[in-house]
């Protein structure tokens, strides 16, 4: 049981360029979220899903899409890759039933020079 | 919109000395309460949770919190730190009816002195 994972652990990227980072679970569980940590600023939600082909919105979304197609995959998709967007990337999923706790990925660290 | 606030932004305790770290949420419903701890370079890893019922809540690695309703408050506890809890730990909160949805204070570090 692998739990969260996701790739890749360390990325740099220049202004501008597009990416995609991974993130998959084996746990069944409906609900997924990606997270990104700034020093002093604990974590911010960007967006997280409900279910397969049900995303929404969190507190930071402005340069970043997701999509959900499948209940295991739900990747974030940096667009124009910004040096404000240096930050630490977690993707978290928990079950809708009744638990709630959230399982954490390792992260992918991220530098946009 | 709920908050979450962890006053102390750094904490440093002797090896074998007690530890409390604050958090205080606002939000008028009750509120599902966790402590998550992570270590340098990995992701988190939840510690303990409250949803409903006995109010001292027990932990992995010897941790303990308390949810006073009154204080809006969730203390985290433990009675003798070990070096390896050297760590950052996060307080966060979330509400019925929003869901899965969770919102983070900004953490706590720290420190132990062997």
């Amino acid at each position: 049981n692998a739990g969260v994972t996701q790739t890749p652990k360390f990325q740099v990227l220049k202004t501008g360029q597009s990416m995609t980072l991974q993130c998959a679970q084996d746990m069944n569980h409906e609900y997924m979220s990606w997270y990104r940590q700034d020093p002093g600023m604990g974590l911010r939600l960007i967006h997280y899903s409900v279910g397969a082909g049900i995303t929404d919105q969190g507190e930071v979304p402005n340069g970043y899409n997701v999509s959900r197609s499948t209940t295991e995959d739900f990747p974030l998709r940096l667009l124009s890759a910004a040096p404000s967007q240096t930050s630490v990337y977690f993707c978290a999923s928990s079950s809708t039933r009744g638990a709630y706790e959230q399982y954490f990925g390792p992260g992918t660290r991220l530098t946009v020079t | 919109a709920q908050s979450v606030t962890q006053p102390d932004i750094h904490i440093t305790v002797s090896e074998g000395a007690s530890l409390e770290l604050r958090c205080n949420y606002s939000y008028g419903a009750t509120p599902y309460l966790f402590w998550y701890v992570q270590s340098p370079g990995q992701g988190l890893q939840l510690l303990l949770k409250y949803f409903s019922g006995d109010t001292l809540v027990q932990g992995i690695k010897g941790f303990e919190a308390e949810f006073k309703r009154s204080q809006s408050s969730f203390n985290l506890r433990k009675p003798s730190v070990h070096w390896s809890d050297a760590a950052e730990y996060f307080c966060a909160v979330g509400f019925t009816g929003g869901g899965n949805k969770l919102t983070f204070g900004t953490g706590t570090q720290l420190k132990v002195e062997l």
